[in-house]
């Protein structure tokens, strides 16, 4: 049962551009979602998080948008630059245990 | 501040064989994550410890897989017997404890490339 799903597995955006992307999950428990990043060969990097008590959250060129009411959050990229290519993935849990991992979009920034 | 460790890198067994692999936590944290991640999924968890206390063990396969985290620190994963479906990469990760209503981000190790065949 996935519960946290990336619908886009890859997505291809000019450098200087906006890079969007999305996530939704089914569990209206979850309180706490996270993006991170992978290249390849390598973990998952924390790149950002939102708690439910909020709808957006901001850090440089990272945003994250969280709709509650449509269960689907999204984060933003402004601008993309050719290092943010990698694997992206979304994350949910309720109260901090069992995170629930989605199964990613391979972000492409072209120069 | 060092990461989190892991080992070995890369592993290659047949089936019906055990496995180890280790992990060694951010220092002073007290929460430690074991996921599989399968080729084109996301991570899926295995097992979350509170220093030497399992909190969340129930994707964990119990008749071939087992973990332990004896003083609250290093952690071992173990597979016996493997499948030819147990080929993945299995992360480790850890963060400060995490409480109600408040969470940590996680940090990932490199992860172990396990190949069954």
């Amino acid at each position: 049962d996935q519960q946290v799903k990336q619908n886009s597995p890859s997505l291809s955006v000019q450098e200087g551009r906006i890079s969007i992307l999305n996530c939704d999950y089914t569990n209206s428990m979850f309180d706490y979602f996270l993006w991170y990043k992978k290249y390849p060969a390598e973990g998952p990097t924390f790149l950002i998080s939102i708690s439910s008590i909020k709808d957006k959250n901001e850090d440089g060129r990272f945003t994250v948008f969280l709709n509650k009411s449509a269960k689907h959050l999204s984060l933003h990229i402004v601008p993309s630059q050719p290092g943010d290519s990698a694997v992206y993935f979304c994350a949910a849990s309720s109260s901090g245990n069992q995170f629930y991992f989605g199964t990613g979009t391979s972000l492409t920034v072209i120069p | 501040e060092a990461g989190v460790a892991q080992s070995p890198r890369y592993k290659i067994i047949e089936k019906r064989q055990s496995v180890a692999f280790w992990c060694n936590p951010i220092s002073g944290h007290a929460t430690l994550y074991w996921y599989q991640q399968i080729l084109g999924q996301g991570p899926k968890l295995l097992i979350q410890f509170q220093n030497n206390g399992v909190v969340d063990d129930s994707q964990l396969p119990k008749d071939r897989f087992s973990a332990e985290r004896l003083k609250g620190v290093d952690s071992t994963l173990k597979i016996q017997p493997a499948k030819l479906e147990d080929s993945a990469v299995y992360l480790c990760a850890s963060s400060f404890a995490a409480s109600w209503g408040m969470t940590y981000e996680q940090y990932f190790g490199p992860g172990t490339r396990l190949t069954v065949t």
